[in-house]
């Protein structure tokens, strides 16, 4: 079994759906969460990052961490063609490592 | 302000040719590394570096090589080239002070024959 887990998708929404991304890890451990969203043929960028339990939000953006279920979220609110793209989580145990354990990735796609 | 970048886009050997892909930063972050992205694989860590003059191995380090001579540049060599190594390869970097956020380039596309 992988540490991260995240469903590789594709997940096709109309534009303006609310979207749920999710990743289930196995290290309770970890506590500094991230989401990149990566475009076809580019590097990632990095969307959210929290640390510890607790909801964060940026704009249309909001991650979401349970760590009594070894679950996290992102939500996008008011979704948009551009936002048609691969999002992976992150995550780690300690501070200022690179020890990150990167997920798989879901393709989403915004349908216009 | 260019970020990252990542020469070339894309390259294809053949078995038991070397190369190296070159990494260059201008954000003065001291943090460099070097991922590997495969389908169903995610990302993982090659090699990584905390400064000029310092570098470690990180989850899949065997056939590569780095250094770290400059702030600037994060180079990584493959020695001898292999079928297992077709991927796409990525440099990241990040301010000292925020490992976390992790800026990375525009990728390389390799394919080994």
């Amino acid at each position: 079994q992988k540490e991260v887990e995240q469903d590789p998708g594709p997940l096709s929404v109309p534009e303006g759906a609310i979207v749920s991304l999710n990743c289930t890890y196995s290290n309770s451990a970890f506590q500094y969460f991230m989401w990149y969203r990566q475009y076809s043929r580019k590097g990632p960028e990095l969307l959210m990052y929290t640390y510890s339990s607790g909801n964060k939000e940026d704009g249309r953006f909001t991650a979401q961490v349970d760590k009594s279920s070894k679950y996290i979220s992102l939500f996008i609110r008011d979704s948009q063609p551009s936002d048609s793209a691969t999002y992976l989580c992150a995550m780690s145990a300690v501070s200022g490592t690179y020890k990150y354990i990167f997920g798989t990735g879901t393709r989403l796609k915004v349908l216009a | 302000n260019a970020g990252v970048t990542q020469t070339p886009k894309f390259q294809v050997l053949k078995t038991g040719q070397s190369m190296t892909l070159q990494c260059a930063q201008d954000m003065n972050h001291e943090y460099m590394s070097w991922y590997r992205q495969d389908p169903g694989m995610g990302l993982r860590l090659i090699h990584y570096s905390v400064g000029a003059g310092i570098t470690d191995q990180g989850e899949v380090p065997n056939g590569y090589n780095v250094s770290r001579s400059t702030t600037e540049d994060f180079p990584l060599r493959l020695l001898s080239a292999a079928p297992s190594q077709t991927s796409v390869y990525f440099c990241a970097s990040s301010p000292g002070t925020a490992i976390e956020k992790l800026f990375f380039g525009s990728g390389t596309q390799l394919s080994v024959l």
